[in-house]
């Protein structure tokens, strides 16, 4: 059982607000990931980390950001947030690739609404 | 670039009855495949996995196949429930750089009572 944590589960937000979808885990993985889960379903990664202040842009451009400061935590900011930022946003880790196959476990999502 | 074409939905079956999604792939290198599925409200759920040439990753009563002359990995059951109704994600991951997971879009199955 993956031990990977996200909050909040559902976010509903006015035009312009700043805001922060915490992600963390306990399984002391290295990669973390975030993916952006559109209404048609499809997941597209946006964000990924190899570790402790490393931080990567993925496939889709996104205006959010994040960090890692801490092994177990991957935050996703969103500065200003807009209509187009409704989205389902998932949280993964993984460990290393040779010793865990890869395998990515994923958060239970926050479900974000800009109004 | 990496890519997963999967079977479109939605599916619709009576309980008990077979079970096939198709997954086909195009990738470089030697993937790793798999199984994801997402119950309603929920994030992701890994299913099963195959990480080389005919390897069958199992789980649950779902199963499979790692075909590489194909390029598929096709999911299967025999006898599907009404709690297996879920939307049901192929993906592939290639090792080295980000090891992100390349999904395909999903494929949305009911089972009726």
């Amino acid at each position: 059982e993956a031990d990977i944590y996200q909050t909040p589960r559902y976010l509903v937000i006015g035009t312009g607000k700043k805001i922060t979808l915490e992600c963390s885990q306990t399984m002391g993985h290295d990669k973390m990931y975030w993916y952006q889960q559109d209404p048609g379903m499809e997941l597209h990664l946006i964000h990924y980390s190899y570790g402790v202040n490393s931080t990567e842009k993925g496939d889709l451009s996104s205006e959010s950001t994040v960090s890692r400061i801490r092994t177990e935590h991957f935050p996703l900011t969103l500065e200003s947030a807009r209509p187009s930022h409704t989205s389902q946003y998932l949280c993964a880790s993984s460990g290393r690739f040779r010793l865990a196959g890869g395998t990515q476990y994923f958060g239970p999502g926050t479900r974000l609404l800009v109004l | 670039g990496d890519s997963v074409t999967q079977m479109e939905g939605p599916v619709t079956l009576s309980e008990e009855a077979f079970l096939t999604i198709n997954c086909t792939y195009t990738a470089t290198g030697y993937p790793s495949l798999f199984w994801y599925v997402q119950y309603p409200g929920e994030g992701l759920q890994l299913l099963l996995k195959a990480t080389k040439a005919d390897d069958k990753g199992s789980n649950k009563g779902f199963e499979a196949t790692y075909r590489k002359e194909t390029t598929s990995f096709h999911l299967e059951k025999g006898s599907v429930q009404v709690s297996d109704s879920a939307v049901y994600f192929c993906a592939l991951q290639n090792q080295g750089g980000s090891e992100k997971l390349v999904f395909g879009k999903g494929t949305k199955l009911t089972v009726n009572p």
